[in-house]
Protein backbone atom coordinates (compact mmCIF):
# COMPACT_ATOMS: atom_id res chain seq x y z
CA UNK A 1 0.00 0.00 0.00
CA UNK A 2 1.27 3.71 -0.76
CA UNK A 3 1.52 5.94 1.93
CA UNK A 4 1.02 9.09 0.26
CA UNK A 5 0.11 8.79 -3.36
CA UNK A 6 -0.64 11.45 -6.37
CA UNK A 7 -1.79 11.41 -9.58
CA UNK A 8 -0.96 12.22 -12.18
CA UNK A 9 2.57 11.30 -12.24
CA UNK A 10 3.33 13.36 -15.57
CA UNK A 11 1.42 16.21 -16.73
CA UNK A 12 2.03 17.90 -20.02
CA UNK A 13 -0.22 20.99 -20.68
CA UNK A 14 0.12 23.91 -22.87
CA UNK A 15 0.40 26.90 -21.30
CA UNK A 16 -2.79 29.16 -20.30
CA UNK A 17 -4.98 25.66 -19.06
CA UNK A 18 -5.70 24.89 -15.89
CA UNK A 19 -4.76 21.75 -14.31
CA UNK A 20 -5.11 19.92 -10.88
CA UNK A 21 -2.75 17.19 -9.21
CA UNK A 22 -4.37 15.03 -6.33
CA UNK A 23 -3.06 13.90 -3.04
CA UNK A 24 -3.94 10.71 -0.98
CA UNK A 25 -2.22 9.92 2.31
CA UNK A 26 -3.12 6.43 4.19
CA UNK A 27 -1.37 6.89 7.52
CA UNK A 28 -3.76 8.74 9.45
CA UNK A 29 -2.09 12.14 9.45
CA UNK A 30 -3.24 15.35 10.34
CA UNK A 31 -0.93 17.68 8.71
CA UNK A 32 -0.72 17.56 4.42
CA UNK A 33 1.92 19.77 2.46
CA UNK A 34 2.87 20.59 -1.30
CA UNK A 35 6.09 21.74 -2.28
CA UNK A 36 7.46 22.52 -5.55
CA UNK A 37 10.87 21.16 -6.63
CA UNK A 38 12.55 23.36 -9.70
CA UNK A 39 14.97 22.27 -12.18
CA UNK A 40 17.89 22.86 -10.50
CA UNK A 41 16.08 20.50 -7.41
CA UNK A 42 15.57 22.60 -4.83
CA UNK A 43 12.45 21.79 -2.73
CA UNK A 44 10.55 24.35 -1.52
CA UNK A 45 7.51 24.51 0.54
CA UNK A 46 4.08 26.09 -0.88
CA UNK A 47 1.30 24.99 1.54
CA UNK A 48 0.51 22.73 4.20
CA UNK A 49 -3.03 21.80 5.88
CA UNK A 50 -3.94 20.60 9.11
CA UNK A 51 -6.86 18.91 9.76
CA UNK A 52 -8.39 20.13 6.14
CA UNK A 53 -7.15 24.07 7.78
CA UNK A 54 -4.69 26.17 5.99
CA UNK A 55 -1.34 26.90 7.79
CA UNK A 56 1.31 27.47 5.59
CA UNK A 57 0.78 29.51 2.66
CA UNK A 58 4.19 30.54 0.94
CA UNK A 59 4.80 33.41 -1.10
CA UNK A 60 3.15 31.58 -4.10
CA UNK A 61 1.46 32.99 -6.98
CA UNK A 62 -2.55 33.44 -6.21
CA UNK A 63 -3.00 31.15 -9.40
CA UNK A 64 -2.10 28.14 -7.37
CA UNK A 65 -5.08 27.46 -5.25
CA UNK A 66 -4.55 23.94 -2.75
CA UNK A 67 -7.98 22.32 -1.59
CA UNK A 68 -8.69 19.73 1.28
CA UNK A 69 -11.85 17.80 1.10
CA UNK A 70 -10.87 15.78 4.19
CA UNK A 71 -7.57 15.46 6.24
CA UNK A 72 -6.68 12.63 3.96
CA UNK A 73 -6.83 14.50 0.44
CA UNK A 74 -4.77 17.62 -0.44
CA UNK A 75 -5.68 18.71 -4.09
CA UNK A 76 -3.74 21.72 -5.37
CA UNK A 77 -5.50 23.69 -9.06
CA UNK A 78 -2.84 25.70 -10.64
CA UNK A 79 -4.72 28.65 -13.05
CA UNK A 80 -3.57 29.86 -16.27
CA UNK A 81 -0.22 27.62 -16.36
CA UNK A 82 3.30 29.56 -17.18
CA UNK A 83 6.07 27.76 -18.59
CA UNK A 84 7.69 28.73 -15.22
CA UNK A 85 5.28 26.59 -13.52
CA UNK A 86 6.93 23.31 -14.83
CA UNK A 87 8.77 21.59 -11.83
CA UNK A 88 8.38 18.64 -9.83
CA UNK A 89 5.49 18.69 -7.44
CA UNK A 90 5.45 16.53 -4.02
CA UNK A 91 2.68 16.57 -1.54
CA UNK A 92 3.81 15.08 1.56
CA UNK A 93 2.10 14.09 5.06
CA UNK A 94 3.21 14.43 8.72
CA UNK A 95 1.56 13.26 12.06
CA UNK A 96 0.67 16.16 13.63
CA UNK A 97 2.37 18.90 11.69
CA UNK A 98 4.93 19.53 14.63
CA UNK A 99 7.84 21.01 13.46
CA UNK A 100 10.01 17.17 14.62
CA UNK A 101 7.70 14.84 12.63
CA UNK A 102 8.81 13.07 9.70
CA UNK A 103 7.27 14.19 7.03
CA UNK A 104 6.63 11.55 4.30
CA UNK A 105 6.64 12.35 0.75
CA UNK A 106 4.48 11.35 -2.33
CA UNK A 107 6.38 10.07 -5.50
CA UNK A 108 5.84 13.55 -7.09
CA UNK A 109 4.26 14.79 -10.25
CA UNK A 110 6.22 15.94 -12.61
CA UNK A 111 4.34 19.02 -14.57
CA UNK A 112 5.56 20.19 -17.85
CA UNK A 113 4.11 23.70 -19.63
CA UNK A 114 4.24 23.90 -23.14
CA UNK B 1 22.17 33.67 0.50
CA UNK B 2 19.51 30.50 0.48
CA UNK B 3 18.87 29.87 4.53
CA UNK B 4 20.65 26.01 4.08
CA UNK B 5 23.87 25.74 1.02
CA UNK B 6 24.77 22.29 -0.50
CA UNK B 7 27.40 21.60 -2.86
CA UNK B 8 25.29 20.18 -5.43
CA UNK B 9 28.23 18.14 -7.06
CA UNK B 10 27.81 15.68 -8.49
CA UNK B 11 30.15 13.90 -6.38
CA UNK B 12 31.75 10.19 -7.68
CA UNK B 13 33.46 7.66 -5.35
CA UNK B 14 34.27 4.14 -5.22
CA UNK B 15 32.16 1.27 -3.64
CA UNK B 16 33.43 0.97 -0.21
CA UNK B 17 34.94 4.65 0.05
CA UNK B 18 33.90 7.19 2.98
CA UNK B 19 32.01 9.96 2.04
CA UNK B 20 31.71 13.07 3.66
CA UNK B 21 28.26 15.29 2.43
CA UNK B 22 28.13 19.21 3.53
CA UNK B 23 25.75 21.83 4.79
CA UNK B 24 25.91 25.05 5.61
CA UNK B 25 23.07 27.34 7.52
CA UNK B 26 22.21 31.11 8.35
CA UNK B 27 19.69 30.85 10.67
CA UNK B 28 21.22 30.43 14.28
CA UNK B 29 17.10 29.59 15.45
CA UNK B 30 17.52 25.98 13.83
CA UNK B 31 17.53 23.51 16.37
CA UNK B 32 16.54 20.30 14.54
CA UNK B 33 19.03 18.94 11.48
CA UNK B 34 17.23 16.09 8.80
CA UNK B 35 18.95 14.48 6.26
CA UNK B 36 16.72 13.17 3.66
CA UNK B 37 17.56 11.18 0.91
CA UNK B 38 15.86 11.58 -2.77
CA UNK B 39 16.64 8.41 -5.36
CA UNK B 40 16.06 9.40 -8.97
CA UNK B 41 13.15 10.29 -10.24
CA UNK B 42 11.33 9.54 -6.68
CA UNK B 43 10.45 11.60 -3.03
CA UNK B 44 12.78 12.17 -0.70
CA UNK B 45 12.40 10.41 2.65
CA UNK B 46 14.01 10.88 5.92
CA UNK B 47 17.38 9.14 6.29
CA UNK B 48 18.22 10.33 10.43
CA UNK B 49 17.71 13.72 11.81
CA UNK B 50 20.12 15.36 14.95
CA UNK B 51 19.37 18.09 17.42
CA UNK B 52 21.68 20.58 18.57
CA UNK B 53 25.67 19.81 18.45
CA UNK B 54 26.74 16.51 18.38
CA UNK B 55 27.36 13.42 16.60
CA UNK B 56 24.61 10.57 16.23
CA UNK B 57 24.97 7.51 14.25
CA UNK B 58 22.78 4.99 12.75
CA UNK B 59 24.34 2.11 10.66
CA UNK B 60 26.78 2.94 8.21
CA UNK B 61 25.85 6.72 8.92
CA UNK B 62 26.97 9.40 10.99
CA UNK B 63 25.17 12.99 11.52
CA UNK B 64 27.14 15.62 12.65
CA UNK B 65 26.16 19.30 13.78
CA UNK B 66 28.55 21.94 14.73
CA UNK B 67 25.95 24.77 15.83
CA UNK B 68 29.19 27.20 16.46
CA UNK B 69 29.98 27.40 12.49
CA UNK B 70 26.81 26.35 11.57
CA UNK B 71 28.09 23.67 9.48
CA UNK B 72 26.23 19.80 9.32
CA UNK B 73 27.85 16.74 8.38
CA UNK B 74 26.85 13.71 6.99
CA UNK B 75 29.02 10.57 6.62
CA UNK B 76 28.47 7.18 5.17
CA UNK B 77 31.15 4.82 5.63
CA UNK B 78 31.74 1.48 3.03
CA UNK B 79 29.45 3.16 0.35
CA UNK B 80 27.36 1.26 -1.63
CA UNK B 81 26.02 1.34 -5.02
CA UNK B 82 22.61 1.78 -3.19
CA UNK B 83 23.73 4.69 -1.62
CA UNK B 84 23.71 6.55 -4.92
CA UNK B 85 21.03 9.41 -4.72
CA UNK B 86 21.01 12.75 -3.74
CA UNK B 87 20.85 13.79 -0.59
CA UNK B 88 19.03 17.04 1.58
CA UNK B 89 20.23 18.80 4.49
CA UNK B 90 16.53 20.21 5.86
CA UNK B 91 16.29 21.76 9.20
CA UNK B 92 12.42 22.50 10.10
CA UNK B 93 11.12 25.56 11.29
CA UNK B 94 7.85 26.26 11.45
CA UNK B 95 6.60 22.92 10.41
CA UNK B 96 8.41 23.38 7.43
CA UNK B 97 11.14 21.88 5.89
CA UNK B 98 13.84 24.47 4.74
CA UNK B 99 15.78 22.51 2.18
CA UNK B 100 19.19 22.62 0.53
CA UNK B 101 19.87 22.19 -3.30
CA UNK B 102 20.89 18.80 -2.26
CA UNK B 103 24.22 17.03 -3.02
CA UNK B 104 24.03 13.96 -6.19
CA UNK B 105 26.24 10.90 -5.02
CA UNK B 106 27.29 8.61 -7.39
CA UNK B 107 29.03 5.48 -6.03
CA UNK B 108 30.64 3.27 -8.69
CA UNK B 109 30.63 -0.60 -8.42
Amino acid sequence: DTAVSQTPKYLVTQMGNDKSIKCEQNLGHDTMYWYKQDSKKFLKIMFSYNNKELIINETVPNRFSPKSPDKAHLNLHINSLELGDSAVYFCASSQRGFTTDTQYFGPGTRLTVL
Amino acid sequence: QKEVEQDPGPLSVPEGAIVSLNCTYSNSAFQYFMWYRQYSRKGPELLMYTYSSGNKEDGRFTAQVDKSSKYISLFIRDSQPSDSATYLCAPPQGGKLIFGQGTELSVKP
